[in-house]
């Protein structure tokens, strides 16, 4: 079945630590999007990648940091510079950025970062 | 600045009651898209609608329904007859020029539906 998978579901880290967390798909799509969700609060992008070797940062990229070195994954890696990571992640994807298609973006499970 | 805003933090209703989402988006892009998402308990995102900013007509269905007013900078969501698997929280969300994955999303909505 195609779809994004995340992992892992749930996420615990030290204080001080980085951690990467998962992004697959296996759509076939170009563009692909890292969400942040903070309780109460709506989504807001982290970073965003158009196309294989390129990526952008969204609103909320510091303290963060990605690579696309395949089309299938884009995975986020939350560094020690992040002061407030605990958050509910979630990545996105969908054919194209731009243009004609007329597609939703598809999202992932998520993954629920904790730090300890 | 482009803002969404859901000014309706939480609703709870009765199961058949009908019930009206807000959203009032602000932006100067003259092509952009409006979405409804749902989220559910267990935490992804469920696509409802798009609807591109050139397209006002009203949309239906089934149980939902959408009311896009580009005059109020409105795109509101209707459930009629609510049941209790409506229960989530409900974002209304805005792209950034055509971009349908680059986002601006409100605060969400919890709707809650009692038996």
């Amino acid at each position: 079945d195609g779809g994004i998978t995340q992992s892992p579901k749930y996420l615990f880290r030290k204080e001080g630590q980085n951690v990467t967390l998962s992004c697959e798909q296996n759509l076939n799509h170009d563009a692909m999007y890292w969400y942040r969700q903070d309780p109460g609060q709506g989504l807001r992008l982290i970073y965003y990648s158009q196309i294989v070797n390129d990526f952008q940062k969204g609103d909320i990229a510091e303290g963060y940091s990605v690579s696309r070195e395949k089309k299938e994954s884009f995975p986020l890696t939350v560094t020690s510079a992040q002061k407030n990571p605990t958050a509910f992640y979630l990545c996105a994807s969908r054919p194209r950025d731009r243009g004609q298609m007329d597609t939703e973006a598809f999202f992932g499970q998520g993954t629920r970062l904790t730090v300890v | 600045a482009q803002k969404v805003t859901q000014a309706q933090t939480e609703i709870s209703v009765v199961e058949k009651e009908d019930v009206t989402l807000d959203c009032v988006y602000e932006t100067r892009d003259t092509t952009y898209y409006l979405f409804w998402y749902k989220q559910p308990p267990s935490g992804e995102l469920v696509f409802l609608i798009r609807r591109n900013s050139f397209d006002e007509q009203n949309e239906i269905s089934g149980r939902y329904s959408w009311n896009f007013q580009k005059s109020t900078s409105s795109f509101n969501f209707t459930i009629t007859a609510s049941q209790v698997v409506d229960s989530a929280v409900y974002f209304c969300a805005l792209s950034r020029g055509g971009s349908q994955g680059n986002l601006i999303f409100g605060k969400g909505t919890k709707l809650s539906v009692k038996p």
